[in-house]
């Protein structure tokens, strides 16, 4: 079975203050990692899809990387319109089904 | 720019009720999925369909039901609605390993 984990839960972080987002994954053949973000009250918006290992994507100031077991998602000097929460979910090889971590809720204040 | 609509962004229903959710995509998808966010729960897959009539029950199926008699609808069904049911309801469809794109979602309340 499927399965992502993600961490922080939650993470508040000062304007300007650069961190990262993990999310572990098990999955039996990645056909494809996906980040998105979510506004309170809104379906989730996509950001990346990341298909093999060292691969890199880049957004303004959100970067996704991918490893075997893991990606992680990098803010460079986030602004407060970047808080959201963020998902992560994986695509395995035998379905389109995609399996959802829960999530890390981010806050960036002035 | 590619859309999934969700027919209704709040609904109240009773207990016992029969209620129904609809979905359109209008990017030809084969792919389309409900999913239900709780909080601390995540996303949780309900029932998926991968072509018209055809579908598959995810990992939560018990007390729904879906249809798709065309390709860019995909309706979930709470045969008799309970309040633990009461829930962000999301659909989402794709194409193939491409990202999904989801509805704006649904907040159901069981009364």
């Amino acid at each position: 079975e499927d399965q992502v984990t993600q961490s922080p839960e939650a993470l508040r972080l000062q304007e300007g203050e650069s961190s990262s987002l993990n999310c572990s994954y098990t999955v039996s053949g990645l056909r494809g990692l996906f980040w998105y973000r979510q506004d309170p009250g809104k379906g989730p918006e996509f950001l990346f899809t990341l298909y093999s290992a060292g691969e890199e994507k880049e957004k303004e100031r959100l970067k996704a990387t991918l490893t075997k077991k893991e990606s992680f998602l990098h803010i460079t000097a986030p602004k407060p319109e970047d808080s959201a929460t963020y998902l992560c979910a994986v695509q395995d090889g035998t379905a389109s089904k995609l399996t959802f971590g829960t999530g890390t809720r981010l806050q960036v204040t002035l | 720019d590619v859309k999934v609509t969700q027919s209704s962004r709040y609904l109240v229903k009773r207990t016992g009720e029969k209620v129904f959710l609809e979905c359109v995509q209008d990017m030809d998808h084969e792919n389309m999925f409900w999913y239900r966010q709780d909080p601390g729960l995540g996303l949780r897959l309900i029932y998926f369909s991968y072509d018209v009539k055809m579908k598959e029950k995810g990992d939560i199926p018990e007390g729904y039901s879906v249809s798709r008699e065309k390709k860019e609808r995909f309706s979930l069904i709470l045969e008799s609605a309970s309040t633990n049911q009461t829930s962000m309801y999301l659909c989402a469809s794709t194409q193939g390993q491409f990202e999904a794109f989801f509805g704006q979602g649904t907040r159901l309340t069981v009364v």
